[in-house]
């Protein structure tokens, strides 16, 4: 969905570095999630955030942290990455009384 | 824990039949559960969901089929088309809940 971009679409990165995801959307919508998905292990959620004061963590947060600076942008980090953090992350948003979450393309992360 | 178990893993169709999916869930505070449907390189993307309020919920060819008492839902392809060829996510989410809980994924092939 156009209206939610991601940046980098794909990073290879060395064990130990920091490294960060970032997420934009022109969708208006307060609420921005963060999940990371792995072959046979669909979708599982990271850090969700209900607007720039609001953080939350989801399933599995452990070696990741997460910065909301403006209602737009929602930015995952990985302050030490590990191989076992290569996956797919996506961001998704979703706003008001509508469930829909509308998901960006996508970064493909690799940690050598 | 899985909390929402999906199947099959994988399922081959050909052209015109019925694609069907299954999803369990134990978690009886679940009020919401939506399909969606991913293409390779793309994010997921919302395809129909549905209410316990009813037992099934058509959207031209998919249909998706709710049964409160045993907890499960599916998903039913109609006239199935090779552009229907896709992973397709069932989810739940709770009542007052932001966090959807996603099943594994069915990746769906429709042969020509």
């Amino acid at each position: 969905d156009a209206d939610v971009t991601q940046t980098p679409r794909n990073r290879i990165t060395k064990t130990g570095k920091r490294i960060m995801l970032e997420c934009s959307q022109t969708k208006g919508h307060d609420r921005m999630y963060w999940y990371r998905q792995d072959p046979g292990l669909g979708l599982r959620l990271i850090y969700y955030s209900f607007d720039v004061k609001d953080i939350n963590k989801g399933e599995i947060s452990d070696g990741y942290s997460v910065s909301r600076q403006a209602q737009a942008k929602f930015s995952l980090s990985l302050e030490s990455a590990i191989p076992n953090q290569t996956a797919l992350y996506f961001c998704a948003t979703s706003g008001g009384s509508v469930d829909t979450q509308y998901f960006g393309p996508g970064t493909r992360l690799t940690v050598l | 824990q899985q909390q929402v178990k999906q199947s099959p893993q994988s399922l081959i169709v050909q052209k015109g039949g019925i694609s069907i999916i299954n999803c369990a869930y134990e978690n009886t505070a679940f009020d919401y559960f939506p399909w969606y449907q991913q293409f390779p390189g793309k994010g997921p993307a919302l395809l129909i969901a549905i209410r316990p309020d009813v037992s099934e919920k058509k959207e031209g060819r998919f249909t998706i089929s709710f049964n409160k008492s045993a907890k499960q839902f599916s998903l039913h392809i109609m006239d199935s088309q090779p552009g229907d060829s896709a992973t397709y996510f069932c989810a739940a989410r709770g009542y007052g809940s932001e966090k959807l809980v996603f099943g594994k994924g069915t990746k769906l092939t429709v042969n020509p």
